[in-house]
């Protein structure tokens, strides 16, 4: 069973869509980390987030502790965010990788 | 600009031999470098922690002396697959940790490993 759980797997928007993408986990984290992987496979890290919330223009990611779970979400989509989105979970000692999610959005 | 920069970022190499990939941080010093491989649509799996001046970190399940990690210095870190498979075909990254943004990373850009 993988310790991180990401849904959906795949995600087609079109282009203006607020898009969310979900990620929940099992184990006692330090940190949490959502990355972006462009199709040629550079990873960008997006945030890195123990509690709350963080914005970077276009993007926000959510935190909520007792509940295990972090949002990633994406408000005007544009076709250049096409990418897959990991989250990862940092538990002091080791990394957790959420499966991806494979996101689309058409002009 | 890029911060990781990793060398070669593509290669193909016959079975049996043994392929070296380069982490590098550029402009800023790493004493801790991890390395990941990632199999085609599969996500991304730890493999070590790269110490610079000490031995490396492996992760359970992978041989240590199949992946050697040499951090030679405080701004490069290397890969050495040894006695490489086709299953050790994949993706290969590293990351650094970022400067004054504790907990983040930069991560490299990737090598691409095939092995006939």
């Amino acid at each position: 069973k993988n310790e991180v759980e990401q849904s959906p797997q795949n995600l087609t928007a079109q282009e203006g869509e607020f898009i969310t993408i979900n990620c929940s986990y099992s184990v006692g984290i330090s940190a949490l980390h959502w990355l972006q992987q462009h199709p040629g496979g550079g990873i960008v890290s997006l945030f890195m987030l123990s509690s709350g919330k963080k914005k970077h223009g276009r993007l926000i990611a959510t935190i909520n502790i007792q509940e295990k779970h972090s949002s990633l979400h994406i408000t005007a989509s544009h076709p250049r965010d096409s990418a897959v989105y990991i989250c990862a979970w940092d538990t002091g000692n080791q990394f957790y990788f959420g499966t991806g999610t494979s996101l689309t959005v058409i002009p | 600009g890029a911060v990781v920069s990793q060398h070669p970022s593509w290669v193909i190499c016959k079975s049996g031999t043994s392929v070296k990939i380069e982490c590098r941080s550029l402009d800023f010093q790493a004493t801790t470098m991890f390395w990941y491989r990632q199999f085609p649509k599969q996500s991304l799996m730890l493999m070590a922690t790269s110490n610079e001046g000490s031995k490396a970190t492996y992760e359970q399940g992978v041989e240590k002396d199949k992946f050697l990690i040499n951090h030679a210095s405080l701004t490069l870190s290397t890969l050495t697959v040894t006695s490489a498979h086709p299953e050790d075909s994949s993706f290969y990254i590293c990351s650094a940790p970022a400067r004054g943004r504790e907990g983040e990373q930069y991560f490299g850009p990737g090598t691409r490993l095939t092995v006939t």
